[in-house]
This record gives C-alpha cells, sequence and structure tokens, in this order.
C-alpha cells in the first residue's frame, strides 16, 4: 500500500530556479524522509525529519512538515544540472520498522 | 562509507526458472530489506530482515522467498520466475536506531531483471 504519495509526478525547470516537491500521506508517522535516485541507480539518502520537528535544512536543501495535514515538502534552492533526478518520500507506519516510498517526482533541470 | 552491494547489475531468465538475487552489505546493519520498483508504482515492500534468519513479509511478498544466514547477507528468491517479475530489485540496509525509530535506508544500485 502507498502511505507517501509526491507531487507533482514530474517537474522541469531552469538551473537557478528553486524546486519545490510535496508529498502527502495517510497515516501517523514517526519520522519522514527524502531521498534521491538518479537514473538507473539506487536511492540515496538526503534528509529526515522526526514528527516533531517542523522545518530542517542540509545544504541547499529545505524540508517542512505538517502533521495536521499529513504533508512535507522538499524545496531545493539554486537548483543545478546535477539535481536532476527523481525525488522519493518515505514514511514509517507508526512502530514498524520498515519505511513506505511514495512513486516519486522525477525533477529535470535544464542547463 | 556503506556498501551495499548486489551481485548482478542486469539478469535475464526465463520464465519457470527458480532466480537467486543476492545482496551483501558491510556496516553490521541489523535491517536488510528487498523492494521492487516499477514505472508508477514506487518502491514496494516485498520482504524484511531484522536479523540473522529473521524474516518478515512486506507488501508483496507473493512468489519470493528470502534467506538471511549470515548478517551481512540478504538473498532474494524466485521460486519460479514469471513475466510480471519483471522489474527493478533494489536491496537496502539499515541500523536499529530504537523501537519505533527509523534510521536511513542503504541501497544497492539495483538489479534489473527481466523474465522472458
Amino acid at each position: 500500500s502507498q502511505q507517501g504519495e509526491e507531487d507533482p509526478q514530474a517537474l522541469s525547470i531552469q538551473e537557478g530556479e528553486n524546486a519545490t516537491m510535496n508529498c502527502s500521506y495517510k497515516t501517523s508517522i514517526n519520522n519522514l524522509q527524502w531521498y534521491r535516485q538518479n537514473s538507473g541507480r539506487g536511492l540515496v539518502h538526503l534528509i529526515l525529519i522526526r514528527s516533531n520537528e517542523r522545518e530542517k535544512h542540509s545544504g541547499r536543501l529545505r524540508v517542512t512538515l505538517d502533521t495536521s495535514k499529513k504533508s512535507s515538502s522538499l524545496l531545493i534552492t539554486a537548483s543545478r544540472a546535477a539535481d536532476t533526478a527523481s525525488y522519493f518520500c518515505a514514511t514509517d507506519r507508526g512502530s514498524a520498522r520498515q519505511l513506505t516510498f511514495g512513486s516519486g517526482t522525477q525533477l529535470t533541470v535544464l542547463p | 562509507d556503506v556498501k551495499v552491494t548486489q551481485s548482478s547489475r542486469y539478469l535475464v531468465k526465463r520464465t519457470g526458472e527458480k532466480v537467486f538475487l543476492e545482496c551483501v552489505q558491510d556496516m553490521d546493519h541489523e535491517n536488510m530489506f528487498w523492494y521492487r520498483q516499477d514505472p508508477g508504482l514506487g518502491l514496494r515492500l516485498i520482504y524484511f530482515s531484522y536479523d540473522v534468519k529473521m524474516k518478515e513479509k512486506g507488501d508483496i511478498p507473493e512468489g519470493y522467498s528470502v534467506s538471511r544466514e549470515k548478517k551481512e547477507r540478504f538473498s532474494l528468491i524466485l521460486e519460479s520466475a514469471s513475466t510480471n517479475q519483471t522489474s527493478m530489485y533494489l536491496c537496502a540496509s539499515s541500523f536499529f536506531s530504537g523501537q519505533g525509530t527509523n534510521s536511513p535506508l542503504h541501497f544497492g544500485n539495483g538489479t534489473r531483471l527481466t523474465v522472458t
């Protein structure tokens, strides 16, 4: 079953612009994670935000979490062509250890 | 740096064959996972393991089994491969960070399996 769902499915922007991706989920969580996947490769962990946090930063990444709306957003500032990838949110299932992934947002950054 | 190694990048098998996908991690992680990834469906959890000789079903275990005889190795087995098991298979591992919490997953580069 899909817990997290990303929006939009695809996003195309110019280099230097900001990219915002959204994630909605259905049940309560302990934390939410964002991952990046370059074409044909495995996923790479970007950032983890706990349910009692509202915002977190890591370099050019900014993640927000609104547990009342069951949603999160990932903002990439000053995007680069190298940011071209698929981005996935992943949520736990309360007390369970495993993560459930959404179907991802395909980001294309045009040079 | 954590390394998760999947034995094959590409695999082509025939319908009905028994298929083994191997995954090895080098960071002494307790948790290991097998996902499959299909366009438009994201990643779906097949099986996972919290310890040696321990396994639990994920969301789509039908047609698959797993084996974890050693802590560093987690194998996915397709008992009788079918064309609907053509997919990208991703192995991941993580350490146990405490009850009710999740640590980041470390993924291998995937095995693209084609069943003809």
